[in-house]
């Protein structure tokens, strides 16, 4: 069974771009969340699909950041503009329950 | 409000040694809990988790963990530690009543030292 994948790997763009993270949930789980790890700190929650709604979005950050979830499979987190302080790892997880999550690569997004 | 905390964010043990990775977690609600390995260049790999069943928790690679409501701990030990297990150890924590988000603490990398 294949995991949690994420592109791109890294990604290196200057303040004031754009950026689109692409997490690709394991087949069948109708869970997945966005999570971010500034360096140094602790891992924390961005927000929730279940399918293609919004569960929960209580951790995004502000209005630059739109995720999305395409017929309920592979989801897109955007960043628009980009700010230094948005640099860190980007992680997505996905989970057929709500107790056990199955994380991914995660994106090293490094904002200049 | 919802909290873990690792203590020491970087540990050293000699191969062949006890492993101890100390955790915390403050939850309004008895929590799940969980310990996630990252290996360098790798995604997060769960460990082991604890659900409300035993209290203590095995899990791979000799891992195991015991939860201490009165302690409010979830400590990870290893009776032997192995070069292998180089790594960053990562405590996290769920509520069975949300259901949602994952709060993690801040994260402990272990050295195994030849």
């Amino acid at each position: 069974e294949a995991g949690v994948t994420q592109f791109p790997s890294h990604s290196v763009i200057e303040k004031g771009q754009t950026v689109t993270l692409r997490c690709d949930p394991i087949s069948g789980h109708d869970n997945l969340y966005w999570y971010r790890r500034v360096m140094g700190k602790e891992i924390k929650f961005l927000l929730h699909f279940v399918k293609e709604s919004k569960q929960d979005e209580s951790g995004m950050p502000n209005n630059r950041f739109l995720a999305e979830r395409t017929g309920g499979t592979y989801s897109t987190l955007k960043v628009q503009p980009a700010e230094l302080e948005d640099s860190g790892v980007y992680f997505c997880a996905s989970s057929p329950t709500y107790y056990e999550q199955y994380f991914g690569p995660g994106t090293r997004l490094t904002v200049t | 409000a919802q909290s873990v905390t690792q203590l020491g964010s970087h540990v050293s043990v000699s191969e062949g040694a006890l492993v101890l990775l100390r955790c915390n977690y403050s939850s309004s609600v008895p929590p799940y809990l969980f310990w996630y390995v990252q290996y360098p260049n790798q995604g997060l790999q769960l460990l082991l988790k604890y659900t409300s069943a035993a209290t203590l928790v095995k899990g791979i690679n000799g891992f195991e963990a015991e939860f201490k409501k009165s302690e409010t701990s979830f400590h990870l030990t290893k009776p032997s530690a192995h070069m292998s297990d180089a790594a960053e150890y990562f405590c996290a924590m769920g509520r069975p009543d949300t259901g949602n988000q994952f709060y993690f603490g801040t994260g402990t990398s272990l050295t195994v030292i030849p």
